[in-house]
């Protein structure tokens, strides 16, 4: 299992600004994926970051709304750019371990944009 | 469409009842697992099924694959206060490596 850590835990930013947000983890993992979640609803992959290459982007969601760094194997931060108050929603990032891709997630970022 | 769906979407259910969530679909998976979101939380992983068939309990939850793994349910037993959540089924596609799907959520209220 991994322990997940994410900052801030929850924001309210004006439109047009951006927000970075920092996942951290307590061992070296290859993959880390970022989620987007309305409350009570499912939650919808953004992208997955692999240390040392581009993040992979799920249809829907672009690079430069949504850049992503992964500097090295504990840490990814996620920025959502150019914010607009459709933005507002829950931010997860999470990570795989073992073969049975299980996905162990930090307690989310609650954005809210007005 | 989604990839996974559950059923029922909202459940409301009285503490001490039984009840069943299914979760959906018409792709082969090569494992499912449920997870439970509270408020404010990230999803908490509670079991991963690999085998066709399979069955695995925690408690009073009974998780069960299907025998094609295209589906799964969770049985809860006297459910109780503490069950009230957000479940999740989630599983990779055999096809495509590490893509992971979620379900579309099944949200569980139970009334002390």
């Amino acid at each position: 299992s991994a322990v997940i850590s994410q900052k801030p835990s929850r924001d309210i930013c004006q439109r047009g600004t951006s927000l970075t947000i920092q996942c951290q983890v307590d061992s070296q993992v290859t993959m880390m994926f970022w989620y987007r979640q309305q409350p009570g609803q499912s939650l919808t992959l953004i992208a997955t970051a692999n240390q040392g290459s581009e993040a992979t982007y799920e249809s829907g969601f672009v690079i430069d709304k949504f850049p992503i760094s992964r500097p090295n194997l504990t840490f990814s931060t996620l920025t959502v750019s150019n914010m607009s108050p459709e933005d507002s929603s829950i931010y997860l990032c999470s990570t795989s371990t073992g073969s049975s891709y299980e996905q162990y997630f930090g307690p989310g970022t609650r954005l809210t944009v007005t | 469409t989604q990839l996974l769906e559950q059923s029922p979407q909202f459940l409301s259910i009285q503490e001490g009842e039984n009840l069943t969530v299914y979760c959906n679909s018409s792709s082969v998976f090569s494992s499912l697992q449920w997870y439970r979101q509270e408020p404010g939380e990230g999803p908490v992983l509670l079991v991963t099924v690999v085998t066709g068939g399979e069955v695995k309990k925690l408690k009073r939850l009974t998780f069960q694959f299907g025998d094609a793994r295209k589906d799964s349910s969770l049985h809860i037993t006297a459910a109780q206060p503490g069950d009230t959540g957000l479940y999740l089924c989630a599983g990779g596609l055999m096809s495509t490596g590490n893509q992971f799907y979620f379900g579309t959520g099944t949200s569980l209220t139970v009334i002390p």
